[in-house]
């Protein structure tokens, strides 16, 4: 089956910009989504497609995806952006959704 | 607007059934797929099934085939999970989830539920 990996933790300072990894093999090739989770909350989707943001989520989130990996970058980081973040693609050879394992987003 | 809200967690037995409900509004049900994911206590997401948008076509993870059933009435806006022979990992916070795009299970997740809880414990 088809495996996203993701950092278990990045940090960032205020302001500074935050990238979050999430490899997997020739993932360039399939449409990756990520999503933001808040302590004790659902999941919110800011970026899909790659690089498609949602109405709402500020500019500050993008995406990219190339090669064997996807990119999520947070510019001018906020303590408002700490979360568990999740990168998410459709594996076309099991018809299942997958998930990577989450990044845990601390601003310090 | 669009609105999913689950309902029927709590703490079931060991090998106990349960049964959630994953209720719609704000939107044309019948159209869009649906998805339902949990999460384990301080894990990560896991993926565990979804149903079509006409309910022709329905996948389930594999850790959980066999045991979970996806059905849905969009006559009562609702959308269903059943899961049979319950054990202590199915333990977690159990969404329900909407893709953005009509008629496709492959879209990214617009809107998700609050989540229901499920303790599996004897």
């Amino acid at each position: 089956s088809y495996v996203l990996t993701q950092p278990p933790s990045v940090s960032v300072a205020p302001g500074q910009t935050a990238t979050i990894t999430c490899g997997g093999s020739d993932i360039a090739r399939k449409n990756v989504h990520w999503s933001q989770q808040r302590p004790g909350q659902a999941p919110v989707l800011v970026v899909y497609d790659d690089s498609d943001r949602p109405s709402g989520i500020p500019e500050r989130f993008s995406g990219s995806n190339s090669g064997n990996t996807a990119t999520l970058t947070i510019t001018r980081a906020e303590a408002g952006d700490e979360a568990d973040y999740y990168c998410q693609v459709w594996d076309r050879s099991s018809d299942h959704v997958v998930f990577g394992g989450g990044t845990k987003l601390t601003v310090l | 607007q669009v609105q999913l809200v689950e309902s029927g967690g709590g703490v079931f037995q060991p090998g106990r059934p349960l049964r959630l409900s994953c209720a719609a509004s704000g939107f044309t049900l019948s159209s869009y797929a649906i998805h339902w994911v949990r999460q384990a206590p301080g894990k990560g997401l896991e993926w565990v099934g979804v149903i079509s948008f006409d309910g022709g076509d329905k996948d389930y993870a594999d850790v959980l085939k066999g045991r979970i059933t996806i059905t849905r009435d969009d006559a009562k806006g609702t959308v269903y999970l059943e899961v049979n022979s319950l054990r202590g990992d199915d333990t977690g916070v159990y969404y329900c989830a909407k893709p953005r795009l009509e008629a496709t299970i492959r879209a990214a997740f617009e809107a998700w539920g609050p989540g229901t809880l499920v303790t599996v414990s004897s």
